[in-house]
């Protein structure tokens, strides 16, 4: 069974402070993915990278930067985190084009 | 508008019954999967479909990308099924990104 892991589970920031939710993965997949989810909503992509040292933009990447080290790891950076970002964050790793596996979300609360 | 649309919104069940949930693409998909976030938020890989259907256990899942639907069906529903269920679409082949749906509550009651 895959095995993606997050942390902090959860986080309270400071606006305009900096945070890094960190995301490890031992399935050997290619593929990272960031998403955030806001309350009854569906997830939406931030950033994702396909290899490592690389990262790309996904559909909502404004206030967020990404690094991908290794293949195992991918973290996102708010460089200064703003109140409209509290949410529930998401990692998850696939193979190309192939099943997502989820890790089990950071709550982050910006006050 | 959304470019997955999710229907429906919302949906209580008693135990044992049999349900559809239906997500519409006003995209191009290519692949489909469907996940269930359950009650503690984590999220659970139902589907991955590419055209055609699915079968496991008492879950059914079709994707119809000429028609730009999915469905998945939930047959003697149990009160473990409760949760979210959401749909994403792959957007494009080659893309690998997911846009998920907002969504269906399901509750299942004794």
């Amino acid at each position: 069974e895959a095995a993606v892991t997050q942390s902090p589970r959860s986080k309270v920031a400071v606006t305009g402070g900096k945070v890094t939710l960190s995301c490890h993965q031992t399935n050997n997949h290619d593929y990272m993915y960031w998403y955030r989810q806001d309350t009854g909503h569906g997830l939406r992509l931030i950033h994702y990278s396909y290899v490592a040292d690389s990262t790309e933009k996904g559909d909502i990447p404004d206030g967020y930067k990404a690094s991908r080290p290794s293949q195992e790891n991918f973290s996102l950076i708010l460089e200064l985190a703003s109140l409209s970002q509290t949410a529930v964050y998401f990692c998850a790793s696939s193979d190309q084009g192939d099943t997502q596996y989820f890790g089990p979300g950071t709550r982050l609360l910006v006050l | 508008g959304d470019k997955v649309k999710q229907s429906p919104s919302a949906l209580s069940l008693q135990e044992g019954t049999n349900s559809a949930l239906r997500c519409n693409f006003s995209i191009a998909a290519t692949t489909v999967q469907w996940f269930l976030q359950n009650p503690r938020g984590s999220l659970m890989n139902l589907f991955y479909l590419v055209p055609g259907t699915k079968e496991n256990g008492r879950l059914k899942s079709a994707f119809d990308s000429k028609e730009s639907y999915s469905t998945l069906h939930i047959r003697d529903a149990q009160l473990e099924d409760s949760g979210t269920y959401f749909c994403a679409a792959e957007a494009s082949s080659g893309s690998w990104q997911l846009i998920f749906g907002s969504g269906t509550q399901l509750t299942v009651m004794p």
